[in-house]
């Protein structure tokens, strides 16, 4: 059963408008929530990251959002460059279970300049 | 270097080969962690270190699959007789501490078995 999931496998999106990607998870004891970045033939790159104690949390062109009554997590990227092109992941974690992350299975965003 | 290391950065298996893939984590990072991913997919758990210390496995396939961090440091995760089903990219990441924070992951061995 998977416990994270990315509902949509690729986005593309003009330069300079706003990318969503959304995460959703089904265990309410996830208490840690992360965004990863992927390129080609390397590792993934931590983004962003918020505790489940807050709903929002912001960092530069990037802000991710906190559903917790939904499940539900989103990333918003604005605006979006192209540099931005890359698989991103969502990664869940239960703090007191040390730094365990759980995935999901990856949005693909391609920004057209 | 101030990453994740990880080699070799490509590997070539025939079938019922063992395999050993090596992990240099970033100095003084605590925790250590194994991660499996295959083609179109996320990274899924294998195992954990804190230190020398195994603190997980739940994520070994199966008894194949062997991971050791001796002296707290480098790790090496070993796959004896490897199957095609083994094929995937192995990630190996270190953090900090034990708490809540981002792991830093290296780039990956990728491993094909024929």
């Amino acid at each position: 059963d998977q416990q994270v999931k990315q509902n949509s496998p690729s986005l593309s999106v003009q330069e300079g408008r706003i990318s969503i990607l959304n995460c959703d998870y089904t265990n309410s004891m996830f208490d840690y929530f992360l965004w990863y970045k992927k390129y080609p033939a390397e590792g993934p790159t931590f983004l962003i990251s918020i505790s489940s104690i807050k709903d929002k949390n912001e960092d530069g062109r990037f802000t991710v959002f906190l559903n917790k009554s939904a499940k539900h997590l989103s990333l918003h990227i604005v605006p979006s460059q192209p540099g931005d092109s890359a698989v991103y992941f969502c990664a869940v974690m239960i703090k007191a279970a040390g730094n365990k992350l759980t995935f999901g299975g990856g949005t693909r965003v391609l920004v057209k300049p | 270097g101030a990453g994740v290391s990880q080699s070799p950065r490509y590997k070539v298996a025939k079938r019922g080969q063992d395999v050993a893939l090596r992990c240099d984590p970033i100095s003084g990072h605590v925790s250590l962690f194994w991660y499996q991913q295959a083609l179109g997919q996320g990274p899924e758990f294998l195992t954990y270190f804190q230190n020398e210390a195994q603190l997980d496995k739940s994520g070994l396939p199966s008894d194949r699959f062997f991971a050791e961090r001796p002296e707290g440091s480098v790790s090496t995760l070993k796959i004896q007789r490897t199957q095609q089903e083994d094929s995937a990219v192995y990630l190996c990441a270190s953090s900090l501490s034990q708490g809540p924070s981002p792991l830093h992951f290296g780039n990956g061995t990728r491993l094909t078995v024929t």
